[in-house]
């Protein structure tokens, strides 16, 4: 079945240094990827929709020059939370749209800013 | 988020049956998805309704009306595994084809 393998699984960083978060459509090419954030007790928010080989398009309320997106091929989608501060500690979690098996998840990254 | 309206907490027993029930809003609907989700990890697909009726799959149904904007996650003999969050989730209805969620249904299951 479609795969979505994301990575790392969860990471604390210091605030004000960077992580970057990647997430590799396994057996399935994905032009588009969505990226969700999630704080406790909350629904998926979408932050960002991803293409390949073009800008992201982020939700409003979204810094796009914070949250770096990049989508150079069709298997790779990569998020970048730059500068973090600890209100951006959340769960950040990927999908892509399968022809066969509709939305997949990755398996979602617990960051943490300390 | 974003008007799909779900209770946020409910109990049940194993071994009973439970519902939960999602209102949503219809302008732009694109399908109605149910995922659940344990703590800290991905959501996992469970069921998708995008005509009237009842769609079952073994021990979990789910249910949609599009005229009522309302869906049910119907889940029999429930065991102490069901116990997670239960997300109801529509279509976005943009191009791109996004998931909108809501905050989320946390069942805990006792014995």
């Amino acid at each position: 079945g479609a795969v979505v393998s994301q990575h790392p699984s969860r990471v604390i960083c210091k605030s004000g240094t960077s992580v970057k978060i990647e997430c590799r459509s396994l057996d399935f090419q994905a032009t588009t990827m969505f990226w969700y954030r999630q704080f406790p007790k909350q629904s998926l928010m979408l932050m960002a929709t991803s293409n390949e080989g073009s800008k992201a398009t982020y939700e409003q309320g979204v810094e796009k020059d914070k949250f770096l997106i990049n989508h150079a091929s069709l298997t790779l989608s990569t998020l970048t939370v730059t500068s973090a501060h600890p209100e951006d500690s959340s769960f950040y979690i990927c999908s892509a749209i399968d022809s066969r098996q509709g939305y997949t998840f990755g398996s979602g990254t617990r960051l943490t800013v300390v | 988020g974003q008007n799909i309206d779900q209770p946020t907490e409910m109990t049940a027993t194993e071994g009973a049956i439970v519902q939960i029930n999602c209102t949503y809003q219809t302008s732009g609907f694109n399908g109605l998805f149910w995922y659940q989700q344990h703590a800290g990890e991905a959501p996992t697909f469970l069921s998708y309704n995008v005509l009237d009726g009842l769609e079952e799959k073994g021990r979990f149904s789910s249910f949609l009306s599009r005229s009522k904007g309302y869906s049910y996650l119907l889940l029999k003999e429930l065991q102490m595994k069901d116990s997670a969050s239960y997300l109801c989730a529509r279509g976005g209805g943009g191009s791109q084809g996004n998931l909108i969620f809501g905050k989320g249904t946390k069942l805990s299951v006792k014995p």
